[in-house]
């Protein structure tokens, strides 16, 4: 099956730098790739949607200058925090569709990276 | 917009009994899809069970079965033969076509021995 690769699963970081997150696709290729965070005890919330090839969609509120993200090839997106600060810990889930196998309205979901920025 | 709402904050089980979890949701399309995931405590999110809207029939996984109410705009998990590892996170998520997840706030489920 599908599976969704993501890496680091955990980092701890100085406030002020920055911290780059991988989602790699293992055995799909996935032209568009979805970036969560979530709080403890609390559902998935929507950053952005990342595009292979062209610039992401951020939701509202979520700062783009903030919160870099980068969908160079069809395996690859990656998430960069930038000038980390402590309200920016948290837990950073990837997902990606998988459109080659009949699977067409599924997700797989990265295993998860926990950030904190100390 | 679309909404999906997981009332039940919480909920607990005995082993080897059934338990249901409440879903609702609002959408203005007629093709989308539902799904129900799993978040145990690795914070993995499994695919326990999806349906699409465009058919009737109730889908079933093993232990786990919808209740799909079209019109209601209802979408409830029943976990029959309730199992330890079942003990986890659940949301209720909604897909329009082509589009993204969205996701209710999350069912807490405790499974007692």
């Amino acid at each position: 099956g599908a599976v969704v690769s993501q890496h680091p699963s955990r980092v701890i970081c100085k406030s002020g730098t920055s911290v780059k997150i991988e989602c790699r696709s293992l055995d799909f290729q996935a032209t568009t790739m979805f970036w969560y965070r979530q709080f403890p005890k609390q559902s998935l919330m929507l950053m952005a949607t990342s595009n292979e090839g062209s610039k992401a969609t951020y939701e509202q509120g979520v700062e783009k200058d903030k919160f870099l993200i980068n969908h160079a090839s069809l395996t690859l997106s990656t998430l960069t925090v930038t000038s980390a600060h402590p309200e920016d810990s948290s837990f950073y889930i990837c997902s990606a569709r998988d459109l080659g196998t009949g699977n067409n309205y599924g997700y797989t979901f990265g295993s998860g990276t926990r950030l904190t920025v100390v | 917009a679309q909404t999906v709402t997981q009332s039940q904050p919480e909920m607990s089980v005995q082993e080897a009994e059934t338990v249901t979890l409440s879903c609702t949701y609002d959408t203005s399309e007629s093709d989308y899809y539902l799904f129900w995931y799993k978040q145990p405590p690795s914070r993995q999110m499994i695919l326990v069970i999806r349906q699409e809207a465009y058919k009737q029939q109730n889908a079933t996984e093993n232990r786990f079965s919808v209740n799909f109410q079209k019109a209601a705009k209802s979408f409830s998990l029943k976990i029959s033969d309730s199992q330890l590892g079942d003990a986890a996170m659940y949301f209720c998520a909604l897909m329009e076509y082509g589009n993204k997840l969205v996701f209710g706030a999350g069912t807490i489920l405790r499974v007692k021995s």
